[in-house]
C-alpha cells in the first residue's frame, strides 16, 4: 500500500503565484520523519526540510513554508511567490522510526513560466 | 553540492551486461542507502548499509547486490541486465540510520540497449 500519496501529478503556475503542494502520509508509527526532496530537471534530488513527529512547529524559511496537521496525516509545502527556478519535482518522503529507508511519493511535478 | 558522489554519471550497456555503480558518501557520514528511480516505479529504495554491514534490504532484485568497503565507499553491481533495469540510481548518505537526513548523490543514469 503507498504510504505516501502526492494526488496533484502536475501544477502550473505563472511567476510570482503561490504555490501549495499537498502530501498525505499512513503510519503507525509514533515516531517518524517526513521530508520534502527538490528533483530540477538536472536530475539531482536536494534536500529542503525534514519534520520529526514530534515537532509540529510549522515553519518558513524564505519563499518556502510547511504546514505539517498530525490530526489529518498531511505535510503540506507552499512556494511563495513562485519564481522559474522553482520548476522542479516536488517528493514528499516518510522515514518510520525503526527504518532506515525513505518512503517516497510520486512527485508533484511544478512548473513556472514567466 | 550535498558532498556525496557517483560515479559514472552516465553509463550505457547491452542486455545480459554487468556493471558496478559507486557511490562516496559526505565526510562523516556512516549509513549509504541506494535507491532506483523508473518512470514505473518511481523512487525506490534498494538496500542499505551502515559502517560495512548490511542494514535493510527493500526491492532489490537478487541480480543486484551491493557491498560498503572499509573506507565506508559503497558499490551497487547489477548483473544479467535486462531493458527494465534502464534507470536512475541513486546513492545517499546520512550520520545514522536513525534520525538523520539522507542526502542524495548526483545519481548514474543507467541505460540497457
Amino acid at each position: 500500500a503507498q504510504k505516501v500519496t502526492q494526488a496533484q501529478t502536475e501544477i502550473s503556475v505563472v511567476e510570482k503565484e503561490d504555490v501549495t503542494l499537498d502530501c498525505v502520509y499512513e503510519t503507525r508509527d509514533t515516531t517518524y520523519y517526513l521530508f520534502w526532496y527538490k528533483q530540477p530537471p538536472s536530475g539531482e534530488l536536494v534536500f529542503l526540510i525534514r519534520r520529526n513527529s514530534f515537532d509540529e512547529q510549522n515553519e518558513i524559511s524564505g519563499r518556502y513554508s510547511w504546514n505539517f496537521q498530525k490530526s489529518t496525516s498531511s505535510f503540506n509545502f507552499t512556494i511563495t511567490a513562485s519564481q522559474v527556478v522553482d520548476s522542479a519535482v516536488y517528493f514528499c518522503a516518510l522515514k518510520e522510526g525503526s527504518w532506515g529507508k525513505l518512503q517516497f511519493g510520486a512527485g508533484t511535478q511544478v512548473v513556472v513560466t514567466p | 553540492d550535498s558532498g556525496v558522489t557517483q560515479t559514472p554519471k552516465h553509463l550505457i550497456t547491452a542486455t545480459g551486461q554487468r556493471v558496478t555503480l559507486r557511490c562516496s558518501p559526505r565526510s562523516g557520514d556512516l549509513s549509504v542507502y541506494w535507491y532506483q528511480q523508473s518512470l514505473d516505479q518511481g523512487l525506490q529504495f534498494l538496500i542499505q548499509y551502515y559502517n560495512g554491514e548490511e542494514r535493510a534490504k527493500g526491492n532489490i532484485l537478487e541480480r543486484f547486490s551491493a557491498q560498503q568497503f572499509p573506507d565506508l565507499h559503497s558499490e551497487l553491481n547489477l548483473s544479467s541486465l535486462e531493458l527494465g533495469d534502464s534507470a536512475l540510481y541513486f546513492c545517499a548518505s546520512s550520520v545514522n540510520s536513525a534520525q538523520e537526513t539522507q542526502y542524495f548523490g548526483p545519481g548514474t543514469r543507467l541505460l540497457v540497449l
